[in-house]
């Protein structure tokens, strides 16, 4: 199974701030990689795929970037509506496995 | 717009079969691959199988010996079956559509308790 590592765990920003989070996957995954934002109590919402891809409808605050092992996604000024648990996922091989998550907080 | 919608027990005993079905609408079920995914209370992802439009499966190792994952094209329907289930099977469970999951369901939460 390919692993996929995310770090942080968890971040504490500001409003406005620009935000990055890492994922690295345990093998080269060409760029097989989607990011998820997901809520409490809520399903994950798409955001990206094929590592820089936006999805239809997510604002261009969202960028992803990476190829191989590393990926980033980045916020470009948090807002409000950001706060929420951040997952990738590597669809390169089977099983489809997906990061550990990143949990986005107020400062 | 498309959307997925689960449904089935919210409560299962253990050692019987967990059931679950995820309704499509709104686009086609054709040329798509169909999956699952659950969570676990406070807990990450995990993938669980899925299944193409035209009946191929492929599923979690981890899970395999358990799960079925079958497709009723004209209901527009998809289905889980996970056997044999523990406490450690109580998850929200998710369908969700292709390899990078561009529409979700909202989540079905099932307790495995007696």
């Amino acid at each position: 199974d390919i692993q996929m590592t995310q770090s942080p765990s968890s971040l504490s920003a500001s409003i406005g701030d620009r935000v990055t989070i890492t994922c690295r996957a345990s093998q080269g995954i060409s760029s097989y990689l989607a990011w998820f934002q997901q809520k409490p109590g809520k399903a994950p919402k798409s955001l990206i795929y094929g590592a820089s891809s936006l999805q239809s409808g997510v604002p261009s605050k969202f960028s992803g970037s990476g190829s191989g092992t590393d990926f980033t996604l980045t916020i470009s000024s948090l807002q409000p509506e950001d706060f929420a648990t951040y997952y990738c996922q590597q669809y390169n091989s089977y099983p489809l496995t997906f990061g550990g998550g990143t949990k986005v907080e107020i400062k | 717009q498309v959307q997925l919608q689960e449904s089935g027990p919210g409560l299962v005993k253990p050692s019987e079969t967990l059931s679950l079905t995820c309704i499509v609408s709104g686009g086609a079920i054709s040329n798509y691959y169909w999956s699952w995914i659950r969570q676990p209370p406070g807990r990450g992802l995990e993938w669980i199988g899925y299944i193409y439009h035209s009946g191929t499966t492929n599923y979690n190792p981890s899970l395999e010996s358990r799960v079925t994952i079958s497709l009723d094209t004209s209901k527009k329907q998809f289905s889980l079956k996970l056997s044999s289930v523990t406490a450690a099977d109580t998850a929200v469970y998710y369908c969700a559509r292709d390899h990078y999951f561009d529409y979700w369901g909202q989540g079905a939460l099932v307790t495995v308790s007696s």
